[in-house]
């Protein structure tokens, strides 16, 4: 089965750049997304195909991708940016698999 | 405004089936591909299947394939979960979700969630 990995936490203070990577075998050929929950709520995408972002989403969220690591960035961090945050890849014989989640406090 | 709104959890025993009801509002239901994803309590996402278009592509992750089944009525805007021989590992949050208009076989993850709908088998 196809795995994806996250760092279990990311702690940020107000302003500063956070960074959470998600690693995967030949995660370069796949289409990554990412989505943010908040405690109690639905999860939101703010980045899909490895690094577009839907309306609505603020310019401070943006991603990147080499090798077999992706990175969402989040530059300016604020603290209603604080959230569980999961990548996501579309995997030929998995389907779709989610990473374990990283928790980004703003401290 | 586009919306999903799920329904149909509740409280079963080991051994039980149910069935989750999900109801698309305010977009062209039978030209998106479907999803469920379901969040067991303090735990992450976990995606559990998902529908094309026209239902001519089913795919189901391993935990859940040949007990669940996925389907869609596209006259009524609907998506289902029939969920049978339900254990306590499936006791999660279930969430309906539409997929990213993409080419076809491309698949770039989920822009609409519902609010999803709770079950919990014990």
């Amino acid at each position: 089965s196809y795995e994806l990995t996250q760092p279990p936490s990311v702690s940020v203070s107000p302003g500063q750049t956070a960074s959470i990577t998600c690693s995967g075998e030949k995660l370069e050929n796949k289409y990554v997304s990412w989505y943010q929950q908040k405690s109690g709520q639905s999860p939101v995408v703010v980045i899909y195909e490895d690094d577009k972002r839907p309306s609505g989403i603020p310019e401070r969220f943006s991603a990147s991708s080499s090798g077999n690591t992706a990175t969402l960035t989040i530059s300016g961090t604020q603290a209603l940016d604080e959230a569980d945050y999961y990548c996501q890849a579309w995997d030929i014989y998995a389907s779709y698999v989610f990473g374990p989640g990283t928790k980004v406090s703003v401290l | 405004e586009v919306q999903l709104v799920e329904s149909g959890g509740g409280l079963v025993q080991p051994g039980g089936s149910l069935r989750l009801s999900c109801a698309a509002s305010g977009f062209t239901f039978n030209t998106y591909n479907m999803n469920w994803v379901r969040q067991a309590p303090g735990k992450g996402l976990e995606w559990i299947s998902y529908i094309s278009d026209r239902s001519v592509t089913i795919h189901y992750a391993e935990s859940v394939r040949g007990r669940f089944t996925i389907s869609r009525d596209n006259a009524n805007n609907l998506l289902y979960l029939q969920m049978n021989s339900l254990r306590d590992e499936d006791t999660a949050v279930y969430y309906c979700a539409r997929d990213i208009a993409a080419p076809s076989y491309y698949h770039y993850g989920m822009d609409v969630w519902g609010q999803g709908t709770t079950v919990t088998v014990s």
